[in-house]
């Protein structure tokens, strides 16, 4: 039973443009979101968070939606750079945010960035 | 500022073979978990412990036993391989109040 989705495996998009990852969840109970950036060879590292108060959060390049009554959250990646290219991870916590409380990751997305 | 540390980066075990993941932190985080990361599947949480002392099942505990040795250390050890648990397996740990994990760098692991 996947609890936090990310229905599509890779994506393609030109230097420049924007990148939009997706991400849906079933479990209501969450209540805390988080993208993870992950290189070959590397752990993950986090990259931006949001919590179910907020519909949106932004750090630089990087804006995260939430769409609670639809259970879907989304990466926004403007304008995107080579660098960029990786896997991107969804993650969902409860109870207010990750501490004591276990991460629940989704299957990942590849993103390419073409020059 | 080593972060999270795992030990080793690779290994190739025959089947049935037993082994332990060595896994460190230096932040003074509380929280500390063990995932592994399949094609396809994501990161699925293998075991956790929320402090010195504790330990909890995750998602897939299965053929693994941990070891929360100390608050920097947590171990991850399979007592009889099988090819089932090939995979890469990824240390992470939290702190209090934190919103986000921090992860080691990874262990391949081969059982054939």
């Amino acid at each position: 039973d996947q609890q936090v989705k990310q229905n599509s495996p890779s994506l393609s998009v030109q230097e420049g443009r924007i990148s939009i990852l997706n991400c849906d969840y079933t479990n209501s109970m969450f209540d805390y979101f988080l993208w993870y950036k992950k290189y070959p060879a590397e752990g993950p590292t986090f990259l931006i968070s949001i919590s179910s108060i907020k519909d949106k959060n932004e750090d630089g390049r990087f804006t995260v939606f939430l769409n609670k009554s639809a259970k879907h959250l989304s990466l926004h990646i403007v304008p995107s750079q080579p660098g960029d290219s990786a896997v991107y991870f969804c993650a969902a916590s409860g109870l207010g945010g990750f501490g004591n409380e276990k991460l629940t990751f989704g299957t990942g997305t590849r993103l390419t960035i073409i020059p | 500022n080593a972060g999270v540390t795992q030990t080793p980066k690779f290994q190739v075990l025959k089947t049935g073979q037993s082994m332990t993941l060595q896994c460190a932190q230096d932040m003074n985080h509380n929280s500390m978990y063990w995932y592994r990361q399949d094609p396809g599947m994501g990161l699925r949480l293998i075991y956790y412990s929320a402090s010195e002392g504790t330990t909890d099942k995750g998602e897939v505990p299965n053929g693994y036993n941990v070891s929360r040795l100390n608050k920097r250390e947590f171990s991850l050890r399979l007592e009889s391989a099988a090819p089932s648990q090939t995979s890469v397996y990824f240390c992470a740990s939290s702190g209090r109040g934190d919103t986000e994990a921090f992860f080691g760098q990874g262990t391949r692991l081969t059982v054939v």
